[in-house]
């Protein structure tokens, strides 16, 4: 099964709004990391958080780490119909070289 | 952008046949890692490698083989395709994912008819 799930699996918001979605995984990690995918394309990185980190900041993303919910969360503030895309995260599993991914969430900002 | 190519690009291919997905590295990352997406799945870990020769099964490895012989290359193989393998194919190298980012190909779209 999937290490990670993610919800809501899909989201529509206007330009301005935040957006925020949410992963819980089962397993003991060595980090979370989130990533983005365009229509189409490769996986981009967007931001990782270690498993003794709670909270992590790179330009309009905001995310959180609860271990003892084994969740986090993703924050995208003031969004852009540029932000459109699916976005999914992904557990470094603990003393395992494997990336796991969640079922990801798709994202519409509409202008 | 990381210097990670996937060919073929796209492919379609016959019910039976083997079909081998070439994921090629110029970054010298130790790790290789093949995924399968699907709608409703995301991501699913196919296979990975940890170093030449080194290789290990992920989540959905039935019907896949892999290899690698070089750094710069791993490869993926269906034996014989069959339609459930119909998919989009992405490769990943890694520095190492339990401290760092994974950078992806552009993806190969796999069509068995």
């Amino acid at each position: 099964s999937q290490q990670g799930e993610e919800d809501p699996q899909a989201l529509s918001i206007q330009e301005g709004e935040n957006a925020t979605m949410n992963c819980s995984y089962k397993t003991s990690i060595n980090n979370l990391q989130w990533y983005r995918q365009n229509s189409g394309r490769g996986l981009v990185h967007l931001i990782l958080i270690r498993s003794n980190e709670r909270e992590k900041h790179s330009g309009r993303l905001r995310v959180t780490l609860d271990t003892s919910k084994k969740s986090s969360s993703l924050l995208i503030t003031a969004s852009r119909a540029a932000d459109t895309a699916s976005y999914f995260c992904a557990t470094s599993r603990y003393n395992t070289d494997k990336l796991i991914f969640g079922t990801g969430t798709r994202l519409q900002v509409f202008p | 952008d990381a210097g990670i190519t996937q060919s073929p690009r796209h492919k379609v291919t016959e019910t039976g046949t083997p079909v081998t997905l070439r994921c090629h590295q110029t970054e010298n990352h130790r790790y290789m890692y093949w995924y399968r997406q699907d709608p409703g799945h995301g991501l699913r870990l196919i296979h990975y490698s940890y170093g030449v020769k080194d290789t290990d099964k992920g989540e959905v490895s039935d019907g896949y083989s892999v290899s690698r012989s070089k750094t710069e290359d791993f490869l993926l193989t269906l034996e014989s395709a069959t339609s459930s393998q119909t998919s989009v194919y992405f490769c990943a190298i890694s520095r190492g994912v339990e401290n760092t980012e994974a950078f992806f190909g552009q993806g190969t779209r796999l069509t068995v008819v």
